[in-house]
Parts: C-alpha cells; sequence; structure tokens
C-alpha cells in the first residue's frame, strides 16, 4: 500500500459543486499539506497543518477549506467548485524536524479534478 | 516572497549524456533545497536534500550542488538514461524554517531518447 493514499484519482464535476478530496497516510508524519498543481507551472501551497489542531492557509487558499480528522487523515474540501480550480491536486506529509525522522516529503499519486 | 526558477523549461537528449539541471533561489536563507522527480500523471518523488552546511548531495547518477550564497543549485545527471525521463522539480523552504511548507520551481522536462 502507498505511504500517502489519495482519493479519488480522478473526479469530473460541475460548476457549483461541492467536492471533498480525501488524503490519508500511513507515514506516521505530523505535517500535511495540500498542493495545487496547474500545466507548466510549479506547486503552489493551498492549506498545510503541522499538528491535528493546527491549520494554515497557504498561498492560494481561497475557495478551499480543509479538515485534518486525525494525524492520519487531511481532507480538501471546494465548496462551490468552479473551473479554474480544474488542476493537480497533491497531498503531502514530512516529519517535524527533531522527531528523529527522515526529512524530505512523501507526495501521494494526486487527484485530477476537472470542473465543468 | 521567495522565487524559484528552473532552466531550461525542457531538455531533450540522446542516452548517454551527462545533464545539468539548474534552479536558482531569490532569498539566500534557507536551511535546504530539495530536489524531485515527477513521473507524467505521478506525484513526486524526493531525490536529494541538500542541507544548507552541505555543498553537495549524491545518490547513484545524480549529484546535487548547491552555493546559498549566489541562490543557485544543480542537478548532475550521469549517463543519462530513457528512465531519466520526468519532470524534475526544485523546492526551497518558506520563510527561513528549515522544512515544511515548500516553494517549487516550474520544473525542467527531460526527455531521454534511446
Amino acid at each position: 500500500d502507498a505511504d500517502v493514499t489519495q482519493t479519488p484519482r480522478n473526479r469530473i464535476t460541475k460548476t457549483g459543486k461541492r467536492i471533498m478530496l480525501e488524503c490519508s497516510q500511513t507515514k506516521g508524519h505530523d505535517r500535511m499539506y495540500w498542493y495545487r498543481q496547474d500545466p507548466g507551472l510549479g506547486l503552489r501551497l493551498i492549506y498545510y497543518s503541522f499538528d491535528v489542531k493546527d491549520i494554515n492557509k497557504g498561498e492560494i487558499s481561497d475557495g478551499y477549506s480543509v479538515s485534518r480528522q486525525a494525524q492520519a487523515k487531511f481532507s480538501l474540501s471546494l465548496e462551490s467548485a468552479i473551473p479554474n480550480q480544474t488542476a493537480l491536486y497533491f497531498c503531502a506529509t514530512s516529519a517535524s524536524p527533531g522527531t528523529g525522522a527522515s526529512y524530505g516529503y512523501t507526495f501521494g499519486s494526486g487527484t485530477r479534478l476537472t470542473v465543468v | 516572497k521567495q522565487e524559484v526558477t528552473q532552466i531550461p523549461a525542457a531538455l531533450s537528449v540522446p542516452e548517454g549524456e551527462n545533464l545539468v539541471l539548474n534552479c536558482s533561489f531569490t532569498d539566500s536563507a534557507i536551511y535546504n533545497l530539495q530536489w524531485f522527480r515527477q513521473d507524467p500523471g505521478k506525484g513526486l518523488t524526493s531525490l536529494l536534500l541538500i542541507q544548507s552546511s552541505q555543498r553537495e548531495q549524491t545518490s547513484g547518477r545524480l549529484n546535487a550542488s548547491l552555493d546559498k550564497s549566489s541562490g543557485r543549485s544543480t542537478l548532475y545527471i550521469a549517463a543519462s538514461q530513457p528512465g531519466d525521463s520526468a519532470t524534475y522539480l526544485c523546492a526551497v523552504p518558506w520563510g527561513g524554517s528549515t522544512l515544511g511548507r515548500l516553494y517549487f520551481g516550474r520544473g525542467t522536462q527531460l526527455t531521454v531518447w534511446p
């Protein structure tokens, strides 16, 4: 099984619909992130969470919300999807400094979202 | 805000060539820099993490260097193979943090043909 699992892998939804993307991890990492990737662009941070009670906005949080249900679960919601939210969405995890775990990120395989 | 730039945007080479991919960043107050590989339609795989105290980091045919003072990092790929075809991204942490939130470059799309 993958260390970071994202569901669904692909989704087509209509404008105005609410949609949730889910992420779960078995790495035991405290830190979780949601990034968005658009064609020809690098990844941009949407939201991040450094522990279960910590939620922070990233570069492009407008139109998105998140929930950290447990250390291992971090979901991203689009309350009312719009076409310019069509993108590839990635969940990622990393260990906190000083925990003894190796540095570096672990990414999920991504969710390809199309809003029509 | 940190700006991360990668040059070239795309590169196509025959198998066996040695390659250099470049990454530059505007704020040199970083603790580390990370190189990732992304295969089409897939997630990112971490290749190398260089701490600011290091000048180089090696993994197999990959060698990454970091020059904080000039705001540059290079990823050297020796004896390239078709399996190296992918997009390579570099990333640095936000705001002087050790890890966590990352700023990404747009990547270099590498094609190695037989």
